[in-house]
């Protein structure tokens, strides 16, 4: 099982730049989010979705897009990267119904916006 | 909105000691949840805690909800270096997003 997977690990932007952080789960869990990670914020919710073609904002969701076309992806666009978006991204999901709750992480995607 | 507070911030111990962290909330929470975060790594579930007043047991760690549903604890009962990390709670919500505190990061001193 792969559980939550995300790509790049690591990638590199000049100011303007837009770009796609990749997340893909096959858990088939109905919730996905993700979060940005800033040292000494903790993690702050950017999107969610609670299933197929329903997103939501979250706490810190401008400048990003999110889309949720099927179960298993949970794309997220930066359309204009600024320096402010440098920060490790974490995508995770979980079940809604049942289960304990608990949210699956993926190992992070550490962007670096110049 | 909706803030959960962590304290302390920083916690540094001397392997063998104790540590507690806690988390509290001006809200009465539906619940409280607890993950940890090795260096370099990603956050791991530990707990999910839902009734007033509960406490749960994972080995050294033990766990507590508030009877008021506001505060939670984090009991790490003689540390070792594998207990390094950043430790958080957060609180899944009505609306299914779950918001975390700002965690509180122990270091362990052997």
């Amino acid at each position: 099982n792969a559980g939550v997977t995300q790509t790049p690990k690591f990638q590199v932007l000049k100011t303007g730049q837009s770009m796609t952080l990749q997340c893909a789960q096959d858990m088939n869990h109905e919730y996905m989010s993700w979060y940005r990670q800033d040292p000494g914020m903790g993690l702050r919710l950017i999107h969610y979705s609670v299933g197929a073609g329903i997103t939501d904002q979250g706490e810190v969701p401008n400048g990003y897009n999110v889309s949720r076309s099927t179960t298993e992806d949970f794309p997220l666009r930066l359309l204009s990267a600024a320096p402010s978006q440098t920060s490790v991204y974490f995508c995770a999901s979980s079940y809604i119904w049942g289960g304990t709750g608990e949210l699956f992480f993926g190992e992070g995607s550490r962007l670096t916006v110049l | 909105g909706q803030q959960v507070m962590q304290i302390p911030q920083y916690q540094h111990v001397q392997e063998g000691e104790d540590f507690t962290t806690y988390c509290n909330s001006s809200t009465t929470l539906s619940n409280i949840q607890w993950y940890k975060q090795r260096p370099g790594g990603h956050p791991v579930f530990l707990i999910q805690l839902v009734k007033s007043g509960e406490v749960k047991k994972q080995k050294r760690l033990t766990f507590q909800f508030g009877e008021a549903k506001k505060n939670s604890s984090l009991h790490i009962t003689a540390t070792q270096t594998t207990d390094v990390g950043t430790y958080f709670c957060a609180e899944k919500t009505s609306y299914d997003k779950v918001i975390f505190g700002p965690g509180t990061s122990l270091s362990v001193i052997p």
